[in-house]
This record gives structure tokens, sequence and C-alpha cells, in this order.
């Protein structure tokens, strides 16, 4: 069973420009959660999304944003970049989420300059 | 909001030294508990998943306990080797949000 999927791996961007980051879970999963990871605030939520519907937010500004396709896939979205958005964002996906294990992706390094 | 703390910051042992990790949380009101280990620059890899109902998991040489009311997990790491060397991350997800808190974690680093 293949695991989750990140594409790209690695991202250079400019201030100012906007990045699409793409998620593909694990067969079968229907949920697919975001992360930030940076070495200042360590791992934190972005949001989740279920069946299509965001289901949770995280403590983010609306520059970030995401969306989740028939077939489970999903996408972030980060507009406007600003250097403080340099970091590693993590999916994990889930069966269905409550109570059940996530598992992650390798991660999109993006860097912005 | 929930608060996780993970004891030690970093850790550096022998090879073949039994190993406990602690995490500690401020809400006991949770559903679950995910432990994980990062290796450097890499995803997330899950380790144990604890229900608010278990006290325990066990998975080779991973055991992790679970105590609700006082807000404590504990990672053991029977026979550490040099691969267990990562980032080993405890995440409580609180009842409710669905929404797992990560702690910083413990940097574990086992010598030959």
């Amino acid at each position: 069973k293949a695991g989750v999927t990140q594409t790209p791996r690695y991202l250079i961007k400019t201030r100012g420009q906007q990045v699409t980051l793409s998620c593909s879970p694990i067969s079968g999963h229907r949920s697919v959660s975001w992360y930030q990871q940076t070495p200042g605030q360590g791992l934190q939520f972005l949001f989740e999304y279920f069946s299509e519907t965001q289901r949770n937010k995280g403590n983010f500004p609306g520059r970030f944003s995401g969306r989740q396709f028939s077939n489970s896939r999903s996408e972030m979205n980060v507009s406007t970049l600003e250097l403080g958005d340099s970091a590693l964002y993590l999916c994990a996906s889930s069966l269905a989420r409550e109570r059940d294990e996530q598992y992650f992706g390798p991660g999109t390094r993006l860097t912005v300059t | 909001k929930q608060e996780v703390t993970q004891i030690p910051a970093a850790l550096s042992v022998p090879e073949g030294e039994n190993l406990v990790l602690n995490c500690s949380f401020t809400d006991s009101a949770i559903y679950n508990l995910q432990w994980f280990r990062q290796d450097p620059g890499k995803g997330l890899t899950s380790l144990l998943l604890i229900q608010s109902s278990q006290r325990e998991q066990t998975s080779g040489r991973l055991n992790a306990s679970l105590d609700k009311s006082s807000g404590r997990s504990t990672l053991y790491i029977a026979a550490s080797q040099p691969g267990d060397s990562a980032t080993y991350l405890c995440a409580p997800e609180t009842g409710g949000s669905y929404i797992p808190t990560f702690g910083r974690g413990t940097s574990l680093i086992v010598h030959p």
C-alpha cells in the first residue's frame, strides 16, 4: 500500500509570490491534515479536511488556505509569501480522523527568499 | 489551550541502554495520544497510538503508557540501537476538536 505522497518535495519562492502544495493520502483515507514545522514554533496544525469539507482550522492567517478533492487528494495554498513562511509543510492522512492513527508524508520544504 | 512538554529535550546514550522518554500535557480530556519519530528533515513515522481508554501499547522494543488523570505519557525503548537515533514527538488529541498538539520532542542519539 503506497504511503502519503507530497509534491513538490522542495520549493524556493520569492516574498510576495504564492505557492500551492499537493498531498495524496493513503488509498481509502478520507481525512487529510496539514501542519507547518519550523525550528522556532515546532509542529503546528494548519487545517484538516474530511470528505471535501474543512473540519478544523488552526490559528493561521487567511493567506493559508486549502481544499480537498473528491478523490481525497488535498492542496494547500499560501498567498503573498513572507520570509516567515519558510518551513517544512507536512500532510497526514487517516481513515476518518477521530481516534485514528495519522500517517505522515515526507513533507515539502518551502524556502522563501 | 493544550500545552505539551517533553523531557528530556535531548538524550545521548550508548547502545544497549533502556530509555524512558516523558511527555506531559495540561488538558487531560484527550481522545488519544500518539507517539512519532522524525528523522532529520523528514516526515513523521507513527510509532504507537494509545486510545484514552487504554493504559499502554506495545510494539516490538517500544512500550508507551498513558495516565490521563495525571496528564502524562511515557515511551519506553528497550535495548536501544543506533538506528533509534531520531527525534521523538508525542501528540495528545484533545477531545472535541480532534486537533493534536505536538510537543517539541526529545532528540535521541544512540552511540554504537
